[in-house]
């Protein structure tokens, strides 16, 4: 069972706009910053949000991300067929004094 | 351009100990902040974070695997190394190294990953 809580699964149209939650608690995201991960099956994580709203170069700015109090979020607006994959959140915790995972989202897009 | 490569044995018997190495490029782990972690991902899972090491050889580790994991750097080489005692089945995983630019956050750029099998 993984410290930060997100859905196991979420779909959504294209174009249609899509939220993906993360929640923690005040020793995790309360007092760190949240990066999110997208990975397709067969490969690595790539960062898409880094400091809970930054995007690296080259990511798309359909993604964003936002965070309030113990909990964050990642948005897509205008969800594409190649979106599909699996999403995790991520900080630090000052509790454990080390890295922790969401336990990951599927996103289908229909 | 920053990029990493895990490298090391695709399969452990029970038992025995793993170690992997991370060569990476395009950053140094000198400036103040910056580290390279371990994450692994057993097949149909989720991440799991395993240690990390910073610049000033600080290290940290999972408080699950504590006692079982050892993780150095080699300044010159541009390499970290992690060595895993006493495989066992449950630790089948791809394994991946990760940078992280700064202290108390979460990894950004990652290696390929490597698929170490724990197996007899």
């Amino acid at each position: 069972q993984s410290v930060l809580t997100q859905p196991p699964s979420f779909s959504g149209t294209p174009g249609q706009r899509v939220s993906i939650s993360c929640s923690g608690s005040n020793s995790n995201i309360g007092s760190n910053t949240v990066n999110w991960y997208q990975q397709v099956p067969g490969t690595a994580p790539k960062v898409l949000i880094y400091s809970n709203n930054q995007r690296p170069s080259g990511v798309p700015d359909r993604f964003s991300g936002f965070k309030s109090g113990t909990s964050a979020s990642l948005a897509i607006s205008g969800v594409q067929p190649e979106d599909e994959g699996d999403y995790y959140c991520a900080t630090w915790d000052d509790s454990l004094n080390g890295v922790i995972f969401g336990g990951g989202t599927k996103l289908t897009v229909l | 351009q920053i990029t990493l490569k895990e490298s090391g044995p695709t399969l452990v018997k029970p038992t025995q100990t793993l170690t992997l190495t991370c060569t990476f490029s395009g950053f140094s782990l000198t400036p103040r902040g910056v580290g390279v972690g371990w994450v692994r991902q057993p097949p149909g899972k989720a991440l799991e974070w395993l240690a990390l090491i910073y610049w000033n050889d600080d290290k940290r580790y999972s408080p699950s695997l504590k006692g079982r994991l050892t993780v150095t750097r080699d300044t010159s080489k541009t390499q970290v190394v992690l060595t895993m005692t006493n495989m066992y089945p449950v630790d089948t995983a791809t394994y991946y190294c990760a940078h992280l630019y700064d202290y108390w956050t979460a990894p950004d750029y990652w290696g390929q990953g490597t698929l170490v099998t724990v197996s007899s």
